[in-house]
């Protein structure tokens, strides 16, 4: 089972600014499987990236994806209050899915 | 458009069973597959299994092995899941979700329901 592990767990910004967050897996895994997803509290994720680096429908372009082998990056560019949430990678690659921790996106 | 329906939040006892549904709608039932998908009280998103509708086994976490069914009921459109020997760690917020049609069957997870609170304590 391939493990995903995302850093840092929490990132403080303010609006306007630039995250970028990490997603290392304990093996190369196909970049084609690789998919981002946004939670806020109280809602069910939403998928953000999938395919490492390509946005899913209605998603603005301030997200990026990108990475492969066992090194991702989800960068989101000038932040919104919106944006401020917790961010989970996910491998789908192969018959066990597995999610990373999450980094908590929070406003400074 | 899809809908995934998730039954009401469900109070256990350690040791009992817990039966959550997921009625899907708004696209052909058998041509995706849905995950299982649990989040303990402030913790991270945990993947559980997945079952094809159309038939077939489904194929659970290791950690879930031999606690967990899923079934389908394609005459209702509905996805079970079930835990069984219940544990105060159990106690999460259990969402379905379906995935967005791959050949391969490797997709991402585009639509998710509700979400079902399972509360397990004595």
């Amino acid at each position: 089972e391939i493990v995903l592990t995302q850093s840092p767990d929490t990132l403080p910004l303010s609006p306007g600014e630039t995250a970028t967050l990490s997603c290392r897996a304990s093996q190369s895994v196909y970049s084609a499987y690789l998919a981002w997803y946004q939670q806020k509290p109280g809602q069910a994720p939403r998928l953000l990236i999938y395919g490492a680096s390509s946005r899913a429908t209605g998603i603005p372009d301030r997200f990026s994806g990108s990475g492969s082998g066992t090194d991702f990056t989800l960068t989101i560019s000038r932040l919104e209050p919106e944006d401020f949430a917790v961010y989970y990678c996910q491998h789908y690659g192969s018959s066990l899915r597995t999610f990373g921790q999450g980094t908590k996106l929070q406003i400074k | 458009q899809v809908h995934l329906v998730q039954s009401g939040a469900e109070m256990k006892k350690p040791g009992a069973s817990v039966k959550v549904s997921c009625k899907a709608s708004g696209y052909t039932f058998t041509s995706f597959l849905i995950h299982w998908v649990r989040q303990a009280p402030g913790q991270g998103l945990e993947w559980m299994g997945i079952i094809n509708p159309s038939g077939g086994s489904p194929t659970f976490a290791q950690k879930f092995q031999g606690r967990v069914t899923m079934t389908t009921d394609t005459s209702t459109s509905i996805v079970y899941v079930e835990l069984s020997s219940l544990r105060s760690d159990d106690t999460a917020m259990y969402y379905c979700a379906r995935d967005w049609g791959c050949t391969n069957g490797f997709c991402p997870l585009e639509y998710w329901g509700q979400g079902t609170l399972v509360t397990v304590s004595s």
